[in-house]
Formats: structure tokens, C-alpha cells, sequence
């Protein structure tokens, strides 16, 4: 099983800076099967990046993916409020679907 | 609009059974493939089964394979979730997703989930 592992846990930024999020994974991924969700309490997950980088519908293009093989990166380019959550990379491989265990994006 | 509607959470014991459903609208239910995720209290995102638009394929975590078990009505536009053998740790909030179309395995729609608690 595929390993996705996260960095950093908890990322502190003001708004307009820019984040920089991290999904490292055990064995390659093929770019096709990565994708990155936002999650915020009380709300449905949210798909903000297939493929590891095209942005899913209604996404605003601050958001960009990129990476591939095992090193795959979310990037913020100029932080909203609105963009404090929590984010999930995903990879899928041999039938399964595993997430990383989250980056939280909280307010400096 | 695509919208995915949970329910049937509930506390329950230790070795019960519970049946969570997943009403869905605003697409062609039967052409996607549908899955189930969960997410424990103050825990991350981990992914429970997935069936086939058709409902003949079906696929599991190790965690859950053997107890939980995943179906769907496509006449009615409802995904389901039998629970059995239920444990302490099966406690979380439970989102059901659509998969996009094509080549990539990622989950476009959630709904807002239903939650279980395993407790005595």
C-alpha cells in the first residue's frame, strides 16, 4: 500500500502570503491518480486538484498542483481568508485509495 | 446541481449492524462509480469502499472488507452502506463521493455525512 505522507502538519501564514503544501509519497504515483481536497469543519470535502495538476471546476487559479512520481505540491499563490482548512492529497493504486494524514493551514 | 445526501447515522454498540444511505441527484446515478470515506474524531480522511456504476465491482479497505458491505439502487439513485460487526474504532463521520469520469480517481461531488458512534 502506498504511504502519503504530509508536510508540514500545520502551516501558519498570514493572507496574501503564499503556501506552499507537500505530499511525498512511498512508491511513484501515476500523476493521473493524485488529487488534492480542502476541508473545513461542518462542510463536504472539497476537490481542488486532479491529476496532480488540473484544477477541478469553480476553482479559483490561485490554487495550482504540481509534481510527479513520488513529490507532488499544492501551492497557494496569494493566500484568502477563506483558504484557512485543512488539505488532503489522495493517490489511488491496485484498487485502493489512500490520503495523506492532512496539512492544516491556520491564520499567523 | 449534483447533491449527495447522507444519512442514517446513529450510536450503536459494539457488534451491531447499522445501514447508512446516500440519496443522490443532479446526475446520471449509474454512470459513476460511488464511494464511501470516513473521518474518525480529530483524525484524517480514509477511504472505505468503492462500487462501479453498475454495481458489479466492488473494492474495500482491509480495515472494513469482511464486515462492511457496499450496494446501490441505481432505480432509486441511492448508495448504501451495510455496517456489521461494528467496533469501537468504526466511529467517524461518514461522507459518501462521487468518482469523476475517465481517467482519474478522484472524488468531484461529497456529501455533507451522517455520523456513527460505536460505544456502549
Amino acid at each position: 500500500e502506498i504511504v502519503l505522507t504530509q508536510s508540514p502538519g500545520t502551516l501558519s501564514l498570514s493572507p496574501g502570503e503564499r503556501a506552499t503544501l507537500s505530499c511525498r509519497a512511498s512508491q511513484s504515483v501515476i500523476s493521473t491518480y493524485l488529487a488534492w481536497y480542502q476541508l473545513k469543519p461542518g462542510q463536504a470535502p472539497r476537490l481542488l486538484i486532479y491529476g496532480a495538476s488540473s484544477r477541478a471546476t469553480g476553482i479559483p487559479d490561485r490554487f495550482s498542483g504540481s509534481g510527479s512520481g513520488t513529490d507532488f505540491t499544492l501551492t497557494i499563490s496569494r493566500l484568502e481568508p477563506e483558504d484557512f482548512a485543512v488539505y488532503y492529497c489522495q493517490q489511488y493504486g491496485s484498487s485502493k485509495y489512500t490520503f495523506g494524514q492532512g496539512t492544516k493551514l491556520e491564520i499567523k | 446541481e449534483v447533491q449527495l445526501l447522507e444519512s442514517g447515522g446513529n450510536l450503536v454498540q459494539p457488534g451491531g449492524s447499522l445501514r447508512l444511505s446516500c440519496a443522490a441527484s443532479g446526475f446520471t446515478f449509474s454512470s459513476y462509480a460511488m464511494n464511501w470515506v470516513r473521518q474518525a474524531p480529530g483524525k484524517g480522511l480514509e477511504w472505505v469502499s468503492l462500487i462501479g456504476g453498475s454495481g458489479g465491482s466492488t473494492y474495500y479497505a482491509d480495515s472494513v472488507k469482511g464486515r462492511l458491505i457496499i450496494s446501490r439502487d441505481n432505480s432509486k439513485n441511492i448508495l448504501y452502506l451495510q455496517m456489521n460487526s461494528l467496533r469501537a474504532e468504526d466511529t467517524a463521520l461518514y461522507y459518501c463521493a462521487k468518482r469523476m469520469s475517465g481517467g482519474p480517481q478522484a472524488f468531484d461531488f461529497w456529501g455533507q455525512g451522517t455520523m456513527v458512534t460505536v460505544s456502549s
